[in-house]
C-alpha cells in the first residue's frame, strides 16, 4: 500500500537554531499534505498544509517545501523554541474530498537550551 | 468552546473484556475518524465516518466497532477480538466542505489491558 515515512526518527537542536523534518511519501498522486505537531500524551495539532501545485509555503516561523519530483517534503522550523520540543508528522492525501490522511511515522524533536 | 472531546483519559481493563471509548464533538463537521497510535509510531486508521448513520474500516479495521447515530458522537469500542488493544486512540473530525485537509483532533484516550 502507499506511505509516508520519514528519514530520521530523531532531531536535536540547538535553542535558537532552526531545524529541518524531512518527509518522504510514495504515492505520486498524493495531492495534499499536512504537517502536525503532537506533544507528548496530547492530540496532534495542525502546524501547516501544502498542496501538490505548490513547491512552497510559509507560516509564522515554519516553512514546508514540497518536491514532487523526488516525493519529498519537509518542515523548516527558524529559530527554535523549547516549546518546539514533540513529535511531528506528516500527512497526506491521495484523494482531497475523500479526507482520508496517511500518516507518516514521526520524527522527535528536542531543543537544547 | 468548540472541539472534540474524548474521554475517558485513561482507562484499564481486564483481558477478554470489551471497552467503549467516546468522542464528541461540537463543530458540526460531518466526518469523525479513529485512530490508534502505538509508542514511537505514526497514526494508524481505524474506522471514519463520513456522515451519520455510515462508516467505513480504516486500515486497522479488526477487533473494533464503531456507531454514528448523531453527528456529534463517534463513539468506538475494542472488543475482546483486539489482540493487542493497549495503545493511545486519536479520534478526529474533518468539515470536507472546508477546503482543507485538516484534521481537529481529540486529547486522545490511552487504554492498558492489563
Amino acid at each position: 500500500g502507499e506511505s509516508v515515512g520519514l528519514h530520521l526518527p530523531t532531531l536535536s537542536v540547538q535553542e535558537g537554531d532552526n531545524s529541518i523534518i524531512n518527509c518522504a511519501y510514495s504515492n505520486s498522486a498524493s495531492d495534499y499534505f499536512i504537517w502536525y505537531k503532537q506533544e507528548s500524551g496530547k492530540g496532534p495539532q495542525f502546524i501547516i498544509d501544502i498542496r501538490s501545485n505548490m513547491d512552497k509555503r510559509q507560516g509564522q516561523r515554519v516553512t514546508v517545501l514540497l518536491n514532487k519530483t523526488v516525493k519529498h517534503l519537509s518542515l523548516q522550523i527558524a529559530a527554535t523554541q523549547p516549546g518546539d520540543s514533540a513529535v511531528y508528522f506528516c500527512a497526506e492525501i491521495s484523494n482531497f474530498g475523500n479526507e482520508k490522511l496517511t500518516f507518516g511515522t514521526g520524527t522527535r524533536l528536542t531543543i537544547i537550551p | 468552546d468548540g472541539g472534540i472531546t474524548q474521554s475517558p483519559k485513561y482507562l484499564f481493563r481486564k483481558e477478554g473484556q470489551n471497552v467503549t471509548l467516546s468522542c464528541e464533538q461540537n463543530l458540526n463537521h460531518d466526518a469523525m475518524y479513529w485512530y490508534r497510535q502505538d509508542p514511537g509510531q505514526g497514526l494508524r486508521l481505524i474506522y471514519y465516518s463520513q456522515i451519520v448513520n455510515d462508516f467505513q474500516k480504516g486500515d486497522i479495521a479488526e477487533g473494533y466497532s464503531v456507531s454514528r447515530e448523531k453527528k456529534e458522537s463517534f463513539p468506538l469500542t475494542v472488543t475482546s477480538a483486539q489482540k493487542n488493544p493497549t495503545a493511545f486512540y486519536l479520534c478526529a473530525s474533518t468539515d470536507p466542505r472546508g477546503g482543507t485537509g485538516e484534521l481537529f483532533f481529540g486529547e486522545g484516550s490511552r487504554l492498558t489491558v492489563l
